[in-house]
């Protein structure tokens, strides 16, 4: 079975570039969630999907991060502008519904120059 | 959100038993204790997760103290592959709660060939 998948792996931008990364969750997986870590850090989610709907983002900075879940499969996540203090890794985990365990993507690393 | 607190760091030698200790004193009686771990350059990992009484699957046993306040993540024989960060988080179950998993910084693991 195919894990999570994730695109890009690694990621170089100058500031105020945008930039997206894409998941591909577990199929039939209905809960999605998108994390950043920072060097050192555990995880933080962002925000997290069931199905198509954003159930939970009340840590995503929607000043300038965006993400999207159509039809409840794919997710995109965007920030625009960029700025230094985005770089970091960012997760995508998915899980069959919203209390059963996560799988995470390899993860995409952001470097913000 | 209820806390865990972890060592920073852990040894063990290869082929030797580890327990990896978790202090989670304001746990809540609906709370789960799961265990993740994470790799180098890898996303996490689920290893284990119990509520009250003690779990065991193929990689690790969960022991649960009897009042909750601890746990401890048991390797029965430490191999090279299992160097990396584990991380003990609650997550509540109770009415209302999201099963939000928050990371801490989680123990790094170092195995000695």
């Amino acid at each position: 079975e195919a894990g999570v998948v994730q695109s890009p792996r690694y990621k170089i931008i100058e500031k105020k570039q945008p930039v997206a990364f894409w998941c591909n969750p577990i199929s039939g997986h209905n809960t999605l969630y998108w994390y950043l870590q920072n060097l050192g850090q555990g995880p933080e989610l962002l925000i997290r999907y069931e199905n198509e709907e954003a159930v939970d983002d009340s840590q995503l900075p929607k000043d300038r991060f965006s993400a999207e879940r159509l039809k409840g499969v794919d997710s995109t996540l965007k920030i625009q502008p960029a700025e230094l203090g985005d770089s970091a890794v960012y997760l995508c985990a998915s899980s069959l519904e919203t209390n059963y365990e996560q799988y995470f993507g390899p993860g995409t690393r952001l470097t913000v120059t | 959100d209820a806390k865990t607190t972890q060592p920073n760091s852990m040894e063990s030698n290869e082929e030797e038993p580890v327990h990896l200790p978790c202090n989670h004193s304001t746990i809540s009686g609906t709370d789960y204790i799961h265990w993740y771990r994470q790799l180098p350059s890898q996303g996490p990992e689920y290893v284990i997760h119990g509520l009250t009484s003690n779990v065991n699957n193929r990689m690790a046993s969960l022991a649960i103290a009897e009042d909750r306040k601890s746990s401890t993540l048991i390797l029965h024989r430490a191999t090279l592959r299992d160097a990396a960060v584990y991380y003990c988080i609650l997550s509540s179950s109770g009415v209302g709660s999201n099963y939000k998993l928050t990371f801490g910084k989680g123990t790094l693991l170092t195995v000695n060939p």
